[in-house]
């Protein structure tokens, strides 16, 4: 079954410094990846995708996240964090053919500190 | 161009009643998904609509309904309503069913409290 594991709860990051957010997926076939940030009390934004191609994908705010096939990781990074990153955000797999709804994973909290 | 919009923002109903939640889609697109998101989880698929007809269905019971307007506008329904009802209501809509790999674009929610 298709399944989207983020193994952080919550991470801390000072601000200026770089930024990893892990993502770990199951998923049959090729997959259809993202990333969204979620402010409090708001929608999901979409940061950024991969479908196919190039292997780092580069998003919106600064963001990159790199496909690894073989470690089957979409991993999330910014080199330098800013107090205004500090939010929710979640990596979703899918939609696929013969299926149409995004999984998603329990999400990551990041916390920026001055 | 207006991106998903939601309403009503905010909703607190109690236990048993029936709610209605409404969408409207990003301009052109024409495939409407609902998602509950409870407190401190990601969010869970719930229905996905597209030319009037629910086409996929997640965990949900049949208490969980929609609909879908010949201008690609949604509603959600629930009955019977539950505490464990209370969450974050999320719509978003997308272009092309069953294409694999469809960007879909959220709107800000509905946040359902159930007393």
């Amino acid at each position: 079954a298709q399944s989207v594991t983020q193994p952080d709860i919550h991470i801390t990051v000072s601000e200026g410094a770089s930024l990893e957010l892990r993502c770990n997926y199951s998923y049959g076939a090729t997959p259809y990846l993202f990333w969204y940030v979620q402010s409090p009390g708001q929608g999901l934004q979409l940061l950024l995708k991969y479908f196919s191609g190039d292997t780092l994908v580069q998003g919106i705010k600064g963001f990159e996240a790199e496909f690894k096939r073989s470690q089957s990781s979409f991993n999330l990074r910014k080199p330098s964090v800013h107090w205004s990153d500090a939010a929710e955000y979640f990596c979703a797999v899918g939609p696929y053919t013969g299926g149409f709804k995004t999984i998603f994973g329990a999400g990551t909290r990041l916390f920026v500190k001055a | 161009d207006a991106g998903v919009t939601q309403s009503p923002t905010h909703l607190i109903k109690t236990r048993g009643q029936q709610v209605t939640l409404r969408c409207s889609p990003k301009s052109g697109h024409d495939t409407v998904s609902w998602y509950q998101q409870a407190l401190g989880q990601g969010p869970q698929f719930i229905f996905q609509y597209y030319e009037e007809e629910e086409r996929q269905r997640g965990n949900f019971p049949d208490r969980f309904s929609g609909h879908q307007f010949p201008n690609y506008s949604s509603e959600l329904n629930v009955n019977a309503l539950l505490l464990g009802d209370s969450a974050l209501y999320l719509c978003a809509s997308s272009l092309g069913h069953g294409r694999a790999g469809n960007t879909q674009y959220f709107g800000p929610g509905t946040r359902l409290t159930v007393l």
